[in-house]
């Protein structure tokens, strides 16, 4: 059981350059989320999905799509990287019953 | 959603009770408490929630004040592992969204 997963670790990317960041869990939960967490701040929410098929922005959501796949995986893709998007990037699942968030080990993303 | 307020930043001796406050003066009936650690830049780790009354498991305790507007967090015997940033967050019944605030950092000193 490994919970929620997140590729790649870690990555570089030039400014304007895009890339999907990836994350799956094996812990059969229908909701999922991403977040974004700078350096010395709290988390803010991206994008999240209720259940496979859905999705709705959270507080920053510019600059983002996303993609539930299945109700395994949820993709983050940034069309065109900005500086602005350095960041930790966190993806996590809700327990129904409770909502308690699993989280990922997180993406540091550098866009110079 | 209710916002929280937490201190930035508090010390606690090794061995000693960790009591982190939380206010969230603005939240409604039907709005549950949680609290969630970050040790490093790990991903935050789920510790405790509570709606009304007060909450205990393996982790911790929760004390949620009568008027639901305030709660504290209490970690018994804080450990040098226990040293992380700290978030109260409220979520209202049947919403999906998290708001994490900026958190209290713990440092728990030997």
């Amino acid at each position: 059981n490994a919970g929620v997963t997140q590729t790649p670790k870690f990555q570089v990317l030039k400014t304007g350059q895009s890339m999907t960041l990836q994350c799956a869990q094996d812990m059969n939960h229908n909701s999922m989320y991403w977040y974004r967490q700078d350096p010395g701040m709290g988390l803010r929410l991206i994008y999240y999905s209720a259940s496979e098929g859905t999705t709705d922005k959270g507080e920053v959501p510019n600059g983002y799509n996303v993609s539930r796949l299945n109700k395994r995986e949820f993709s983050l893709r940034l069309e065109s990287a900005a500086p602005s998007q350095t960041s930790v990037y966190f993806c996590a699942s809700t327990y129904p019953r409770t909502y308690e968030q699993y989280f990922g080990p997180g993406t540091r993303l550098t866009v110079t | 959603d209710a916002k929280t307020t937490q201190p930035p930043s508090m010390d606690c001796a090794e061995g000693r009770a960790a009591n982190l406050p939380c206010n969230h003066s603005t939240i409604s009936g039907n709005e549950y408490v949680y609290w969630y650690r970050q040790i490093h830049s790990q991903g935050p780790q789920y510790i405790i929630h509570g709606l009304k009354n007060n909450e205990t498991n393996e982790m911790a305790s929760l004390i949620i004040t009568e008027d639901r507007k305030s709660s504290t967090l209490i970690l018994p015997h804080a450990t040098l592992r226990d040293t992380a940033v700290y978030y109260c967050i409220v979520r209202a019944s049947g919403t999906y969204k998290y708001i994490f605030g900026t958190g209290t950092r713990l440092k728990v000193l030997a």
